[in-house]
């Protein structure tokens, strides 16, 4: 079965450029959550939707990021513009609503130059 | 004061060795407990749940004070392939509206 699948894995970038990173969750779960890893922070939850409405984006640091979620397997995480100190891992997970379980896809290594 | 915390370690420990890695949450109405583990450059992966009663899956062993506030997992007879970064993860809410709130993870390398 395949797991989260996230693209790109890698994706280099300049200082004022949009950049859209893109998830699909497994198939059948409902809550969809975007994480940024760095190594001074650690794992921030940004947002999570369940049934593709956005429930909580508190974590998500300003205006210049966005999530859309326009159907049960697909979302979209966009940076614009993007910025030197948004370099990170992005991490999408997924889980049936009721389940305890998160899976996480292998991620987006973002660097914005 | 950070809602999960966690000494970042690293722990070098021989083959063989039994740790323990500790971790102290700060919201009294935390409903679920977990501890998750990332390989280097990877994703992280669940390794267990922790229940009140405390937990074990063969070498691992997890516990749970909801009066102090503290969990734990214990790892016995170490392996090599136990190197990894441990993550303690505490979820906010229950059901459909629960999320997890993540540590900075606790670095673990296994030497010959």
């Amino acid at each position: 079965d395949a797991g989260v699948i996230q693209s790109p894995r890698h994706e280099v970038t300049e200082m004022g450029q949009e950049v859209t990173l893109r998830c699909k969750p497994i198939s059948g779960h409902n809550s969809l959550f975007w994480y940024r890893q760095t190594m001074m922070r650690g794992l921030e939850l940004l947002i999570y939707f369940n049934n593709n409405v956005p429930i909580d984006d508190s974590g998500m640091p300003e205006d210049r990021f966005s999530a859309k979620m326009p159907n049960a397997s697909f979302s979209t995480l966009k940076i614009q513009p993007s910025e030197p100190r948004d370099s990170a891992v992005y991490f999408c997970a997924s889980r049936f609503s009721s389940a305890e379980t998160q899976y996480f896809g292998p991620g987006t290594r973002l660097l914005v130059l | 004061r950070k809602e999960v915390e966690q000494d970042p370690g690293p722990f070098n420990v021989p083959e063989g060795a039994t740790v323990a890695f500790n971790c102290t949450y700060s919201n009294s109405a935390s409903q679920s407990f977990f501890w998750y583990r990332q390989d280097c450059r990877k994703e992280p992966k669940l390794l267990m749940s922790v229940y009140s009663s405390g937990n074990e899956d063969g070498r691992f062993t997890a516990q749970l004070n909801r009066a102090s506030q503290y969990i734990s997992l214990l790892i016995r007879d170490s392996k090599l392939s136990d190197s990894a970064t441990y993550l303690c993860v505490v979820k906010k809410g229950g059901g459909s509206q629960g999320n997890l709130i993540f540590g900075k993870g606790t670095k673990l390398s296994v030497k010959p």
